[in-house]
């Protein structure tokens, strides 16, 4: 069985870019999650999708961070404009239900210049 | 507001010792998951505990659910190279969204 997907691995923008990230998750699970890590740090829950709805964006960054989950299965993340301390690993996870166990993506690193 | 605190923050072992590290909160959890990141790479489920005292092996690694509620074990045995990296406990907050521990780095040295 596939994993979940994540691209691009890398990306590199200078500020004031827009930049988006791709999540496909296992298939049959109805729970999407996006994490934000930094070094160091464990990941740090952004928004938590159930099927194409969004139950808990209170950790989004509202102002610059969007998200959509069209279909319930795929998801992007997208920020506009980065900033420079948007730099850090997006995560993708997937579950077939919330607090269950999480399975995650590879991660994208986004590197803001 | 929620407290997950790992411990210890990094080990340097031996190759063949056993490791034990844990994880506690400040609150009851119903649920306690461990995870490995390897650099570059997300983190991967190692074990989950759904029951207060459960016990729960794969392979070399053993975790515990605390009988509070309140903490997990991990233990690794006969530690090896390729057991180096980074592992996080995960509980739900308020039965929720999952909430991570900063992580305990473990290097092992041949």
């Amino acid at each position: 069985e596939a994993g979940v997907v994540q691209s691009p691995r890398y990306k590199i923008i200078e500020k004031k870019q827009p930049v988006a990230f791709w999540c496909n998750p296992i298939s049959g699970h109805n729970t999407l999650y996006w994490y934000l890590q930094n070094l160091g740090q464990g990941p740090e829950l952004l928004i938590r999708y159930e099927n194409e709805e969004a139950v808990d964006d209170s950790q989004l960054p509202k102002d610059r961070f969007s998200a959509e989950r069209l279909k319930g299965v795929d998801s992007t993340l997208k920020i506009q404009p980065a900033e420079l301390g948007d730099s850090a690993v997006y995560l993708c996870a997937s579950s077939p239900s919330r607090v269950r166990e999480q399975y995650f993506g590879p991660g994208t690193r986004l590197t803001v210049t | 507001g929620q407290q997950l605190n790992q411990s210890p923050q990094s080990m340097f072992i031996q190759e063949g010792e056993d490791v034990s590290m844990n994880c506690t909160s400040s609150s009851i959890f119903n649920t306690w998951l461990w995870y490995k990141q390897d650099p570059g790479e997300g983190p991967v489920l190692l074990i989950a505990l759904y029951k207060a005292g459960e016990l729960t092996s794969n392979g070399r690694l053993t975790a515990q659910f605390g009988i509070t509620r309140k903490d997990s074990f991990l233990n690794i045995s006969a530690s090896i190279p390729s057991d180096v990296g980074i592992y996080f406990c995960a509980g739900p907050y308020n039965n929720n969204d999952m909430r991570f521990g900063a992580g305990t780095r473990l290097t092992v040295k041949p």
